[in-house]
Order: structure tokens, then C-alpha cells, then sequence
């Protein structure tokens, strides 16, 4: 079945450091992907999408983009703020986007000032 | 936030018993998704309910069912609890048919089975 595999955490970084989250995919056919964060105390939102190859999802200067050649979906920020900690989850769904999600297990990211 | 709610946040229960989760979709979605999310896991999809009916289940087994009600709040039960079955329970709703695929989530029931 489809799964989604991403970078074991925690990933502690200092405060305006790049970040790179990796997330790799099996999928039949040509899935939407997805990632979702999930702030301390809240519930999960999705933070970007992208729905064919080659698309570039971005947000809150978050960026991914969908590289059908290597399965992947990697999660990347120029510059992390303390408010950026959380746990981030890479998802996929069918290309209708109507099937469930399923997710990858998560990486929780601490920054530290 | 999402405008989706759930009830309890918490609770206790013991190995047997049964618990009911609500849940209170944005307003304006008709589709309700159950997830199941363990420590340190991703979330597991359940099931989920569109037009009062189940239209998709997940790898769970018959002791989890649910509802969804005409006003689309939802809930879900579980019963015979086992000690697995502690985890955060997430709702999520959704409007069928904008393809988009984006869930919008509340913040979870975190239950407990001793």
C-alpha cells in the first residue's frame, strides 16, 4: 500500500538556521502530497501542497517540491524562528485528494534562540 | 483555528470498557474523518462519514465504529478497550467534492486504557 517515510527527529536547530525535513513516498500512480504541522496544544493544519509533479508548494516561507524521479517531498526553510518548533508531517493522498491521508510518523523540531 | 471541536480532551478508561468521542465539524463541511494517532506516530486513518454514512474504513477492527449526525458532528466509539487503544483521536472535517484534499483538524481526545 502507499506509504510515506520522513527523517527521524528530533531535529534541534539555533534560531535562523536552514532546515531541511526529508520525506519519501510509495505510492500507485501520481499522489497529492502534503505537509502538515502540528503546534504544541493544537491540532494539525496543513502547511503546503503540491498536486503534480514538479509543483513547488510554499507557505510561511516554507517550501517543497514534488520530485516525481526520486519519490520525494523534502520540507526546506531558509531561516527557522523559535516559533517555527513543532512537529511536521509529510502526507499523501490520491490525486483526487478525496482519499484518506496517510501520514509519516513525524519530525518534531525544537529552535532554539 | 480550524472551528473544528472535540470532546472530551482527556479521559481515563480501564482494559473492557467502552468510550464515545465527539466531534463538531467546521461549519459548512458534510465529511468527518476519525484518526487515530499513537506516541511518537503518525496519525492512522479510521474511517469516515459522509452524508450520515460510512464511506471509507481504515485497517481497524469492528469494535470501532461511529456516527454522524444530520447537523454532521460526529462521533466516535470504541468498544472492549485495549491497552493499545491509548492514543490521541483526531476529527477532522472536510467538504466532499473541492478535491483539494486539505483536513481541517481539531485538537484531539487523548485517551488513556489502563
Amino acid at each position: 500500500g502507499d506509504s510515506v517515510t520522513q527523517m527521524e527527529g528530533p531535529v534541534t536547530l539555533s534560531e535562523e538556521a536552514f532546515l531541511t525535513i526529508n520525506c519519501t513516498y510509495t505510492a500507485t500512480g501520481y499522489p497529492s502530497l502534503f505537509w502538515y504541522v502540528q503546534y504544541p496544544g493544537e491540532g494539525l493544519q496543513l502547511l503546503l501542497k503540491a498536486t503534480k509533479a514538479d509543483d513547488k508548494g510554499s507557505n510561511k516561507g516554507f517550501e517543497a517540491t514534488y520530485r516525481k524521479e526520486t519519490t520525494s517531498f523534502h520540507l526546506e526553510k531558509g531561516s527557522v524562528q523559535v516559533s517555527d518548533s513543532a512537529v511536521y508531517f509529510c502526507a499523501l493522498s490520491d490525486q483526487s485528494g478525496n482519499t484518506p491521508l496517510v501520514f509519516g510518523k513525524g519530525t518534531r523540531l525544537s529552535v532554539i534562540a | 483555528e480550524t472551528g473544528v471541536t472535540q470532546s472530551p480532551t482527556h479521559l481515563i478508561k480501564t482494559r473492557g470498557q467502552q468510550v464515545t468521542l465527539r466531534c463538531s465539524s467546521q461549519s459548512g463541511h458534510n465529511t468527518v474523518s476519525w484518526y487515530q494517532q499513537a506516541l511518537g506516530q503518525g496519525p492512522q486513518f479510521i474511517f469516515q462519514y459522509y452524508r450520515e454514512e460510512e464511506n471509507g474504513r481504515g485497517n481497524f477492527p469492528p469494535r470501532f465504529s461511529g456516527l454522524q449526525f444530520p447537523n454532521y458532528s460526529s462521533e466516535l466509539n470504541v468498544n472492549a478497550l485495549e491497552l493499545d487503544d491509548s492514543a490521541l483521536y483526531l476529527c477532522a472535517s472536510s467538504l466532499a467534492g473541492l478535491n483539494t484534499g486539505e483536513l481541517f483538524f481539531g485538537e484531539g481526545s487523548r485517551l488513556t486504557v489502563l
